[in-house]
């Protein structure tokens, strides 16, 4: 079982370039999420999308865009990357977000802005 | 336990001692806790969880224990190994301005020695 896969595992960009990365998951799971994670911090949430065809800001969206394009799969756009996006992303699913499951995580893209 | 800052605190125990690990939660409203484990390059793993209606759950060498009184999540590992050394991180949940979002705390890295 693949579970969730996270493409790619490592990118190197320069300040002012465009990225997507991104997000696939095989469980069937209505609601997926994106995350970042900074060195001593636990992980904070950009954006979510609860069930296909929706997508909510979560606590850091700022300079970051997504798209669900369908059940499987959620991507995370930086239009115009800056320093301050260096970080771990992670993207995680769950059946559904209102319920009480745990989310399930990949391994995720280690970004680094120049 | 977990606390703010960039350094992250550290338990360090013997192969075969019991190991806890401690989190303050911060909303009294939470109803739902997880517990997750990074190990370095890997993304968060799911250990165990417990609702706000139970004080305590056991799982395969773990438990998890809820005081909700003071707000306090801990987890326990029995006979620790050294596969065990990783991040461990405890998260809420609770019905945020963004949506029904998971609160992680900043992790406790768990150091287990021969």
């Amino acid at each position: 079982n693949a579970g969730v896969t996270q493409t790619p595992k490592f990118q190197v960009l320069k300040t002012g370039q465009s990225m997507t990365l991104q997000c696939a998951q095989d469980m069937n799971h209505n609601s997926m999420y994106w995350y970042r994670q900074d060195p001593g911090m636990g992980l904070r949430l950009i954006y979510y999308s609860a069930s296909e065809g929706t997508t909510d800001k979560g606590e850091v969206p700022n300079g970051y865009n997504v798209s669900r394009l369908n059940k499987r799969e959620f991507s995370l756009r930086l239009e115009s990357a800056a320093p301050s996006q260096t970080s771990v992303y992670f993207c995680a699913s769950s059946p559904f977000s209102q319920r009480n499951q745990p989310q399930h995580f990949g391994d995720g893209t280690r970004l680094s802005i120049l | 336990g977990e606390s703010v800052g960039l350094h992250l605190p550290t338990l360090s125990v013997q192969e075969g001692d019991n190991s806890i690990i401690n989190c303050a939660y911060s909303n009294s409203a939470s109803d739902y806790f997880i517990w997750y484990k990074q190990e370095s390059g890997k993304g968060p793993q799911f250990i165990i969880d417990i609702r706000s209606n139970m004080d305590k759950r056991q799982g395969q060498r773990v438990t998890v224990l809820l005081n909700k009184t003071v707000k306090h999540l801990s987890l326990q590992i029995a006979a620790t190994q050294p596969g065990d050394s990783a991040v461990y991180f405890c998260a809420e949940k609770w019905n945020s301005n963004s949506g029904y979002a998971l609160n992680f705390g900043k992790g406790t890295s768990l150091l287990v020695t021969p």
